[in-house]
């Protein structure tokens, strides 16, 4: 049972743009979430993370939107840049001890 | 920079055996966790302990153990090797509680033949 998921497996920007990222979550328990990056042959990096008693959080160029009634979350990229390409993770939990993660969305910023 | 560290980066085993992952937290994190990376899917959680103690456990069979240290370092163990363990074993550490990230190490590749 896949509680968090990102539907999108991969996405393409140009170098300026917005890139939007989504995921969505079935367990209404979850009060927790968290986007982390990763470059190939290296672990997760922590990104950004929301409180689900928020509905917004920002980062510099990082945002992560909550809208806890349609279970869905979001992170926006602005501007984006080469560097930024990479397979982002979404992450939920409920207890502080697990995570549950989506499969991924590659994110190509082309220059 | 998250401190975890982990070893080896990679291990090739045969199926049937046994095999043992390390793990060293960052420091000041009382809080270890493994997550099992396939090809082409997200981290799924294995187990999690805290003060040497299994503190939460995945969808995992009893084959999968691990062990906590005083000095918070951690191992993973996996016993009779099958061909789909094969993936990226991801150590995790953290603060216990809520409201926290965990900060992963660059993981080990294991491939069972």
């Amino acid at each position: 049972d896949q509680q968090v998921k990102q539907n999108s497996p991969s996405l393409s920007v140009q170098e300026g743009r917005i890139s939007i990222l989504n995921c969505d979550y079935t367990n209404s328990m979850f009060d927790y979430f968290l986007w982390y990056k990763k470059y190939p042959a290296e672990g997760p990096t922590f990104l950004i993370s929301i409180s689900s008693i928020k509905d917004k959080n920002e980062d510099g160029r990082f945002t992560v939107f909550l809208n806890k009634s349609a279970k869905h979350l979001s992170l926006h990229i602005v501007p984006s840049q080469p560097g930024d390409s990479a397979v982002y993770f979404c992450a939920a939990t409920n207890t502080g001890n697990q995570f549950y993660f989506g499969t991924g969305t590659s994110l190509t910023v082309i220059p | 920079e998250t401190g975890v560290t982990q070893s080896p980066t990679h291990l090739i085993k045969t199926r049937g055996q046994q095999v043992t992952l390390r793990c060293s937290s960052q420091s000041g994190h009382n809080t270890v966790s493994w997550y099992q990376q396939a090809l082409g899917q997200g981290p799924q959680f294995i187990f999690q302990y805290y003060r040497e103690e299994e503190n939460g456990r995945g969808n995992f069979p009893p084959r999968f153990s691990g062990l906590q240290f005083p000095n918070y370092s951690s191992e993973l163990n996996v016993n009779a090797l099958e061909l789909d363990d094969s993936a990226l074993y991801l150590c995790a550490s953290s603060l216990v509680g809520q409201d926290t990230e965990a900060f992963f190490g660059q993981g080990t590749r294991l491939t069972v033949v």
